[in-house]
């Protein structure tokens, strides 16, 4: 089946670092979803990509739909503490919205 | 505006018990799902629904999981008989269909399930 596989599973960062996280798919894909899910919560969208090359931002949030349609990116600049949580890449095939494996983010004081 | 509502948000039954978990989606969104999150395998689509008709059941575990949806306000998803390894967050999501889903899916807070 699908597979989306995201790196790293984990980062460790200090407050106003820049963040970057990928997630790559076996499979092509038209959409690309980024996921936000904070500790206790249900996932939150924050960015949909849904054309191939395609550079989206979401104030400080940037993702990129690949080339290739095999992956895609998310970038965050200037961390702040409320950007901890696990990031999940999404995406949407056959009517079923498959998650990454996530990755989970943390600030260091 | 009120989002995707599920409860109970906890509940600890024994083995054996039947457990029901309910969700009420978006006021006018059409499409309803039900994942499953633990840490080993992740969140993972259970079952969706379209305009209330159940489209694809394939992520149901076993026959113990049934899900329903009398209606375009309300959902639940029933384990009989619960075992411990059904312990996990299940998520209530959805979403407006327009022709075809975008994947833009709102989330519940989720319901913690252990079973001892």
């Amino acid at each position: 089946g699908q597979q989306l596989n995201q790196s790293p599973q984990s980062m460790f960062i200090q407050e106003g670092e820049d963040v970057s996280m990928n997630c790559t798919s076996s499979s092509i894909f038209n959409t690309w979803l980024w996921y936000k899910q904070d500790p206790g919560e249900g996932p939150v969208l924050l960015i949909a990509l849904y054309k191939a090359g395609e550079l989206t931002s979401n104030g400080r949030l940037t993702a990129q739909f690949g080339i290739t349609r095999k992956d895609s990116f998310l970038n965050i600049s200037a961390s702040i503490p409320s950007d901890v949580g696990i990031y999940f890449c999404a995406n949407f095939g056959n009517e079923k919205l498959t998650f990454g494996t996530g990755t989970r983010l943390t600030i260091i004081p | 505006d009120a989002g995707v509502i599920q409860s109970p948000r906890h509940e600890v039954t024994e083995m054996g018990q039947e457990v029901t978990l309910r969700c009420k989606p978006i006021s006018g969104h059409n499409s309803l799902f039900w994942y499953r999150q633990t840490m080993m395998r992740g969140l993972e689509l259970l079952i969706y629904f379209n305009n209330n008709v159940p489209i694809d059941d394939s992520g149901m575990p076993e026959d113990r999981f049934s899900a329903k949806m009398p209606n375009a306000s309300f959902s639940t998803l029933k384990i009989q008989p619960s075992e411990p390894r059904d312990s996990a967050v299940y998520f209530c999501a959805s979403s407006f269909r327009r022709g075809t889903n975008t994947g833009e899916l709102f989330f519940g807070e989720g319901s913690r399930l252990t079973v001892l």
